[in-house]
């Protein structure tokens, strides 16, 4: 059964650069039907899909956070990457990898989930 | 974006009741392109409808989709108690795709 797992720090100061990993086990990420994707949830609030990322390096992002974001693929480690620049206290909430099923540009749904990351923005 | 609005924001119900909820998009969400999921307290989202009406694999049957256009509704026909818990609705018709705010289903 396929599983992500999220890594990387759970506290970032104002203004540097939030890195995080998802690690896909149990499957590919060489896998041609699939992107993979970044999701964060604020504590308490709703979802917002971040982007998504084929195994060849082709990228969707959400034109909210498109000039402060990048997402990378490193097919030899069967991983993801995410990198949110220049971030604020808005940025402080759980990160959740998946993989993504897009059907219609760059849109699908997500299925299965990594079990999500804590990142707290302050200094 | 297409905003997605569920109602109601909380349900309180017992076990064995039915629960039926509503997703209400800002615009016609193009080929049923719409997912439900279900989130229990400190766990990640988990699918359990798309394409407005297909169910995942796993999920029982107790749960279905339906709808288009606007109007799409999740119902819950028996409650069972691990299924209380907040549920969203997230549109892939257009990007970005766009969740809900989330309906939470309470026991009564």
């Amino acid at each position: 059964q396929l599983r992500l797992q999220e890594s990387g720090p759970g506290l970032v100061k104002p203004s540097e650069t939030l890195s995080l990993t998802c690690t896909v086990s149990s499957g590919s990420i060489l896998n041609n039907e699939y992107y993979w994707a970044w999701i964060r949830q604020p504590r308490g609030e709703g979802l917002e899909w971040i982007g998504s990322v084929f195994y060849s390096g082709g990228t969707y992002y959400n034109a909210s956070l498109r000039t402060r974001v990048n997402i990378s693929v490193d097919t030899s480690k069967n991983h993801f990457s995410l990198r949110l620049n220049y971030v604020t206290a808005a940025d402080t909430a759980v990160y959740y990898c998946a993989r993504h099923q897009v059907r219609y540009f760059g849109a699908g749904w997500f299925d299965p989930w990594g079990q999500g990351s804590l990142v707290t923005v302050s200094s | 974006d297409i905003v997605l609005t569920q109602s109601p924001g909380t349900l309180s119900l017992s076990p064995g009741e039915r629960a039926t909820l509503s997703c209400r998009a800002s615009h016609s969400v193009s080929s049923r392109s719409l997912a439900w999921y279900q989130q229990k307290p400190g766990q990640a989202p988990r699918l359990l409808i798309y394409s407005a009406s297909s169910r995942a694999t796993g999920i029982p049957d107790r749960f279905s989709g339906s709808g288009s256009g606007t109007d799409f509704t999740l119902t819950i026909s028996r409650l069972e108690p691990e299924d209380f818990a907040v549920y969203y609705c997230q549109q892939y018709g257009s990007s970005p795709q766009t969740f809900g705010q989330g309906s939470k289903v309470e026991i009564k």
